[in-house]
């Protein structure tokens, strides 16, 4: 089955650029999404289609995806930022999300 | 309001049975695809399984084919799912969010605030 590999953790400093990589075979042939869960909430939609913001999700979230990694990039990023963050793409019709990576804004 | 709600979540024995419903409001229900999405006590999210918006296609995963079943019933605008044979394994938050997108880029633009399923004897 299709597995989508991401760090457990990354840290960063406020006002930094945060970078969060998802891995998976062939993955830029593929869509990567990219969902921010904060403690206690349901998860809620930061990245669609690689690199589309929904509505209302601040500028300083990007996303890009390329041969095998997809990565999530927060510019300047904010306390309110600190999150669990999962990508997610669809393989022969499942949905299969990486593990997830815990942001620590420090 | 453009929301979700789940509700059928409780404790269960193993080898036992539960169904979730998700009641829908604030938009046309029978247009989208709809998943359910379950996370673990202190994991990740893990996909179980999405219906069409007319219910014609089904799709799971595998951890769960066999023994769940997904359908919906737009003139009630609610999906469910039927969960039988559950397993120790299958304790967790369930979610269901509505998918946008299409073909190969569907993705999850609104989740309910989910429904906890403890199995366990």
């Amino acid at each position: 089955s299709y597995e989508l590999t991401q760090p457990p953790s990354v840290s960063v400093s406020p006002g930094q650029t945060a970078s969060i990589t998802c891995s998976g075979d062939k993955l830029g042939n593929k869509y990567a999404c990219w969902y921010q869960q904060r403690p206690g909430q349901s998860p809620v939609l930061v990245i669609s289609q690689d690199s589309r913001r929904p509505s209302g999700i601040p500028e300083r979230f990007s996303g890009s995806n390329s041969g095998n990694t997809a990565t999530l990039t927060i510019s300047g990023t904010q306390a309110m930022d600190e999150a669990d963050y999962y990508c997610q793409a669809w393989d022969n019709n499942a949905g299969v999300f990486g593990g997830g990576t815990k942001l620590t804004v420090l | 309001e453009v929301q979700l709600l789940e509700s059928g979540g409780g404790l269960a024995q193993p080898g036992g049975s539960l169904r979730l419903s998700c009641a829908a409001s604030g938009f046309t229900f029978s247009s989208y695809a709809t998943s359910w999405v379950r996370q673990a006590p202190g994991k990740g999210l893990e996909w179980v399984s999405r219906i069409s918006g007319n219910g014609g296609g089904t799709y799971y995963a595998d951890s769960v084919k066999g023994r769940f079943t997904i359908s919906r019933d737009n003139s009630k605008n609610t999906l469910y799912l039927q969960m039988n044979s559950l397993r120790a394994e299958d304790t967790a938050v369930y979610y269901c969010a509505k998918m946008g997108g299409s073909g190969s880029f569907w993705y999850f633009d609104l989740w309910g605030r989910g429904t906890l399923v403890t199995v366990s004897s």
